[in-house]
């Protein structure tokens, strides 16, 4: 069975602070993908990364990073130097032969 | 491009009346999903589609029924509709394995 937890519920950070969101997975599938995904608090649903269960290459984009380690089965994201306009829920998700299974989200609230 | 659409954006019923939400991609996508979006319960699949005219069950698949008959539709049907579905469901394609892309949500209420 697949699986992803991210522990952290909720994180309030201010502005310019550093933040590390954790999601750990479950699968037994050699063959697998990772991704992040922002739901800001307009709804929509928006892609921010893939990863395959191949490459451990940690990526970084602007002020976002991501840390990649299959021996700890986790898949974290940095937001670096955060601003209000990362204020979201972010979904990590994880994605087996045919389905997509999600985490149940870290709501970030970023303050001024 | 439009990308993915849902039809409507809102919606009210009554308990045990029925609808349809429509689902259309423009990206030639193969892969078609329905989620619901529930407070502290993340995204959780219906049903899904591998190809034009072929549907499979998700994680909560009862009380919907769904449809492909064009590849670029994809249609979530509730029959009989109940207030445990009131959530907001969302509607996503993907090129095989690869990441979802998603519509902008519909917000159902069943009353």
């Amino acid at each position: 069975a697949q699986k992803v937890t991210q522990a952290q519920t909720e994180i309030s950070v201010v502005e310019k602070e550093d933040v590390t969101l954790d999601c750990v997975y479950e699968t037994r599938d050699t063959t697998y993908y990772l991704f992040w995904y922002k739901q800001p608090p307009s709804g929509e649903l928006v892609f921010l990364i893939r990863r395959n269960s191949f490459d451990e290459q940690n990526e970084i984009s602007g002020r976002y990073s991501w840390n990649f380690q299959k021996s700890t089965s986790s898949f974290n994201f940095t937001i670096t130097a955060s601003q209000v306009v990362d204020s979201a829920v972010y979904f990590c998700a994880l994605r087996g032969p045919e389905k997509l299974v999600f985490g149940k989200g870290t709501k970030l609230t970023v303050n001024p | 491009n439009a990308g993915v659409t849902q039809t409507p954006k809102f919606r009210v019923l009554k308990t045990g009346q029925s609808m349809t939400l429509l689902c259309a991609q423009d990206m030639n996508h193969e892969y078609m999903y329905w989620y619901r979006q529930d407070p502290g319960m993340g995204l959780r699949l219906i049903h899904y589609s591998v190809g034009e005219g072929t549907t499979a069950k998700g994680e909560v698949p009862d009380g919907y029924n769904v449809s492909r008959l064009k590849k670029q539709n994809f249609l979530l049907g509730l029959e009989s509709a109940a207030p445990s579905q009131t959530s907001v469901y969302f509607c996503a394609s993907s090129y095989s394995l690869w990441e979802q892309y998603f519509g902008p949500g519909t917000r159902l209420t069943v009353t």
